[in-house]
């Protein structure tokens, strides 16, 4: 099974700090993705990436930075951070082939719940 | 520009009853459709995908359906039990790597 692994599942950082979200995937997948998740807005995509050093921006990208040096890890980078980032991250992966002609759609990890006080 | 959509927003039923959870979908050109289940505080986890050649998915208990040309997915659940109590989101592929969820739908099982 893909494994998406996100370094943290609850972390407390204070308004104006920079802040590291790290997500790692262990299936060789060439997509990347960041998303957060609030009540009553559903799930909004910040950023995205079909490769090493590439890099889209989603819908929501303000305040948000990405780095993808490797294939497997898309960091997520929070410049300064500020209440309004108080939120619910989530990572996900996918193949950007098909294999077998089968989509495997996306496999996401467990989540970051982030406090910026 | 496609919307997807899920109703009802919330669902109880007792323990044992078949239920069934609608997506629906304004554009029936879509690639694939995936059902995730959340539980609180916690990542997605994939359900079921129907590819666009399929019509239908199983897994175990669950069941999904997907009419494209009436823009809509059911996800069947038989005899429901309280672990099945999570949030269930339908996701519309409109390529292989552009998705748009749905808001879910919140389902608790009482025993």
């Amino acid at each position: 099974d893909v494994k998406v692994t996100q370094s943290s599942r609850y972390l407390v950082k204070r308004t104006g700090e920079k802040v590291f979200l790290e997500c790692v995937q262990d299936m060789d997948h060439e997509n990347m993705f960041w998303y957060r998740q609030d009540p009553g807005l559903g799930l909004r995509l910040i950023y995205f990436s079909y490769d090493v050093k590439m890099k889209e921006k989603g819908d929501i990208p303000e305040g948000y930075s990405v780095s993808r040096e490797k294939k497997e890890r898309f960091s997520l980078i929070l410049e300064s951070a500020s209440t309004n980032q108080t939120s619910m991250y989530l990572c996900a992966s996918s193949l950007s082939t098909f294999v077998g002609g089968r989509h495997y759609g996306y496999t996401f990890g467990s989540g970051t719940r982030l406090t910026v006080v | 520009k496609q919307e997807v959509t899920q109703i009802p927003a919330a669902l109880s039923v007792p323990e044992g009853e078949n239920l069934v959870l609608n997506c629906s979908f304004t554009d029936s050109a879509i690639y694939n459709l995936q059902w995730f289940r959340q539980d609180p505080g916690k990542g997605l986890t994939s359900l079921l995908l129907i590819q666009s050649s399929q019509r239908e998915q199983t897994s175990g208990r669950l069941n999904a359906s997907l009419d494209k040309s009436s823009g809509r997915s059911t996800l069947y659940i038989a005899a429901s039990q309280p672990g099945d109590s999570a949030t269930y989101l339908c996701a519309v592929y409109t390529s292989y790597d552009k998705v748009i969820f749905g808001p879910g739908t919140s389902l608790s099982v009482i025993p």
